[in-house]
């Protein structure tokens, strides 16, 4: 079955580290998101790519850094200068951009990272 | 800019109990209109959407029609179950023609539905 991986779905970082998260979907989807979840605040968008070796900033990519280099794969990686990096993190595709304004995402199931 | 506000939870019902999450949105153009579910510890599914005004969207029980005079899309379900409890968000997309493609979700609603 297609889908959306997220791995790991549980990450901890320590203070001054970079992480990666990985993000990879096997649906042939050209365009890919990076969500950012916070209780009470719902989801912010962090990076977007709208085809391969293209990405643009969100509304919160301060601290953050992505790479597109292959249609599948989308990894976000949170630096040390991201000053709270506790959240949920949700990576979604959808086929093409303008599809977006017919048909929903698919989400993956998340990657939760904590700060120790 | 394009926003959505809805309803604030958390919200508690009884099983069998009506169900209205409200939805209220503000877009630059004929904006496209989504609901999502989220289980607890799992990423976001697509519940139902509409794409021009007076359709209605309905899935699992779940409906809800595009008003756009009153630029709304409230959730509702007429006997909620146990396996409803979830945290529902609003969003919606505008088809401007430029390049800047995202959806705009709310912040969220969390229901609760006890036996």
């Amino acid at each position: 079955d297609g889908g959306i991986t997220q791995s790991p779905k549980y990450l901890f970082r320590k203070e001054g580290q970079n992480v990666t998260l990985s993000c990879e979907q096997n649906l042939n989807h050209d365009a890919m998101y990076w969500y950012r979840q916070d209780p009470g605040q719902g989801l912010r968008l962090i990076y977007y790519s709208q085809i391969v070796n293209d990405f643009q900033k969100g509304d919160i990519a301060e601290g953050y850094s992505v790479s597109r280099e292959k249609k599948e794969s989308f990894p976000l990686t949170v630096t040390s200068a991201q000053k709270n990096p506790t959240a949920f993190y949700l990576c979604a595709s959808i086929p093409h951009p303008r599809a977006q304004h017919r048909t929903g995402y698919t989400f993956g199931s998340g990657t939760r990272l904590t700060v120790v | 800019g394009n926003s959505v506000t809805q309803m604030e939870g958390p919200v508690t019902l009884s099983e069998e109990a009506f169900l209205t999450i409200n939805c209220t949105y503000t877009a630059t153009g004929y904006p496209s209109l989504f609901w999502y579910v989220q289980y607890p510890g799992e990423g976001l599914q697509l519940l139902l959407k509409a794409t021009k005004a007076d359709d209605k969207g309905s899935n699992k029980g779940f409906e809800a029609t595009y008003r756009k005079e009153t630029t709304s899309f409230h959730l509702e379900k007429g006997s909620v179950q146990v396996s409803d409890s979830a945290v529902y968000f609003c969003a919606l997309s505008v088809d401007s023609g430029g390049s800047n493609y995202k959806l705009t979700f709310g912040k969220g609603t969390l229901l609760t539905v006890n036996p």
